[in-house]
């Protein structure tokens, strides 16, 4: 498609299990960021992938995250045990190469986790 | 420390109106700022960007951007608004043209009264 495209939408589940969502980014782009939007806490940047290099793992909150990046293409963000403050929106987005000229992050619809 | 702050939680405005969301930023280097909007329900949709050059910016339906770096101000104006520009609003600022995490602020709520 010719957007991000992320899944599943919404998803529920119950504190302790773990979830997996899914970014698929846009065709060409090396730079991948998966970014957290919450009531409390706004939007906060979780991780970052460029290319085959090291990713930028400043923003996780806590090691029940991760994130991998397959083919240099789709990611997927885990989150292990879930609790109760883990409920928010994750937004995916993706950008250019560097030296492509700008290369403003587009931002997929994200996926609206509840944990009960 | 990257930082932004959108001093307006919320904003109404009439339809027609003018409008201006204020944004400041604090960043050790040259800023790469941008204004995001978001719908409910929906991602994040790019409105315009500075990077360099001219400071007054350009964007999508009908919004523009004055970047002074003096002020470390990045307002978003609009001459009028619209109905359908009841959003969220998010100034953000970036590094090495944006392919560095963003910062974002908290948000402005815009309600648009008929």
């Amino acid at each position: 498609g010719a957007g991000v495209s992320q899944s599943p939408s919404n998803k529920v589940t119950e504190k302790g299990k773990d979830v997996e969502l899914r970014c698929d980014p846009i065709s060409g782009h090396t730079a991948l960021y998966w970014y957290r939007q919450s009531l409390g806490q706004g939007l906060e940047f979780l991780i970052y992938f460029q290319g085959n290099s090291a990713p930028d793992k400043s923003g996780l909150p806590s090691d029940r995250f991760s994130a991998e990046r397959t083919g240099g293409s789709v990611s997927t963000l885990t989150i292990q045990r879930t609790q109760q403050e883990d409920s928010a929106v994750y937004l995916c987005a993706s950008s250019s190469p560097p030296g492509q000229g700008t290369q403003p992050q587009h931002f997929g619809d994200g996926t609206r986790l509840s944990i009960l | 420390a990257q930082s932004v702050t959108q001093p307006d939680i919320h904003i109404t405005v009439s339809e027609g109106a003018s409008l201006e969301l204020r944004c400041n930023y604090s960043y050790g280097a040259t800023p790469y700022l941008f204004w995001y909007v978001q719908s409910p329900g929906q991602g994040l949709q790019l409105l315009l960007k500075y990077f360099s050059g001219d400071t007054l910016v350009q964007g999508i339906k009908g919004f523009e951007a004055e970047f002074k770096r003096s002020q470390s101000s990045f307002n978003l104006r609009k001459p009028s608004v619209h109905w359908s520009d009841a959003a969220e609003y998010f100034c953000a600022v970036g590094g090495r043209g944006g392919s560095e995490k963003l910062v974002f602020g908290k948000g402005t709520k815009l309600t648009v009264n008929p």
